[in-house]
């Protein structure tokens, strides 16, 4: 079955780090570009991040950039998102999405999502 | 960035119903537009791309046309399961945007 797994979610402090992991299935996980998509409680849908299916180009929003990073392990069939310098404002379900262009940069739309994981940034 | 606005935020529709949802792009985006829906505590569903493009598996009750700037998602006939917020996504450039979102919710 095809599907993204996420994990990670969990309450920090302002300040704090965490990492949330993604697990692909189902498909050619090293083929296609990735991303992160969050969602504030009640809001909208924000784009965060996105890597190449080979993981040498990586792109952020400017909102996290310099704090967060993103990685992937093809041989785990695994995306990352590093997070650091947490603030209330990154409280969120954070979702990992699929590119639907296999050997493309990410570009696109998302065909696949995955159910989310929480982070919540509380003192 | 290239700013999404979809219009209506929220409307009250039946079953039978035809609905249309706006979305405006800020600057010329071509055809790369998608639309998704979400319902509450699940994740967004592809149903469109490349504007007009139905994803497989989509009832054909769903519908999306426009290019550059405007675009609509008609569903011709609303079913009970097709209440759910709705989403427009440009990706002609970078950072790829969202629109607020549209909930259609049961009259």
């Amino acid at each position: 079955e095809v599907q993204l797994l996420e994990s990670g979610g969990g309450l920090v402090q302002p300040g704090g780090s965490l990492r949330l992991s993604c697990a692909a299935s189902g498909f050619t996980f090293s083929s296609y570009a990735m991303s992160w998509v969050r969602q504030a409680p009640g809001k909208g849908l924000e784009w965060v991040s996105a890597i190449s299916g080979s993981g040498g180009s990586t792109y952020y929003a400017d909102s996290v950039k310099g704090r967060f990073t993103i990685s992937r392990d093809n041989s785990k069939n695994t995306l990352y998102l590093q997070m650091n310098s947490l603030r209330a404002e990154d409280t969120a379900v954070y979702y990992c999405a699929k590119d639907p262009i296999a050997a493309a940069l990410p570009d696109w739309y998302f065909d696949l999502w995955g159910r989310g994981t929480l982070v919540t940034v509380s003192s | 960035a290239i700013r999404m606005t979809q219009s209506p935020s929220s409307f009250s529709a039946s079953t039978g119903d035809r609905v249309t949802i706006t979305c405006r792009a800020s600057q010329g985006i071509s055809s790369y537009l998608a639309w998704y829906q979400q319902k509450p505590g699940k994740a967004p569903k592809l149903l469109i791309y490349a504007a007009s493009t139905l994803q497989s598996g989509v009832p054909s009750r769903f519908s999306g046309s426009g290019s550059g700037t405007d675009f609509t998602l008609t569903i011709s006939c609303l079913q009970s399961e097709d209440f759910a917020t709705y989403y427009c996504q440009q990706y002609y450039s970078y950072p790829r945007t969202f629109g607020q979102g549209t909930k259609l919710e049961i009259k």
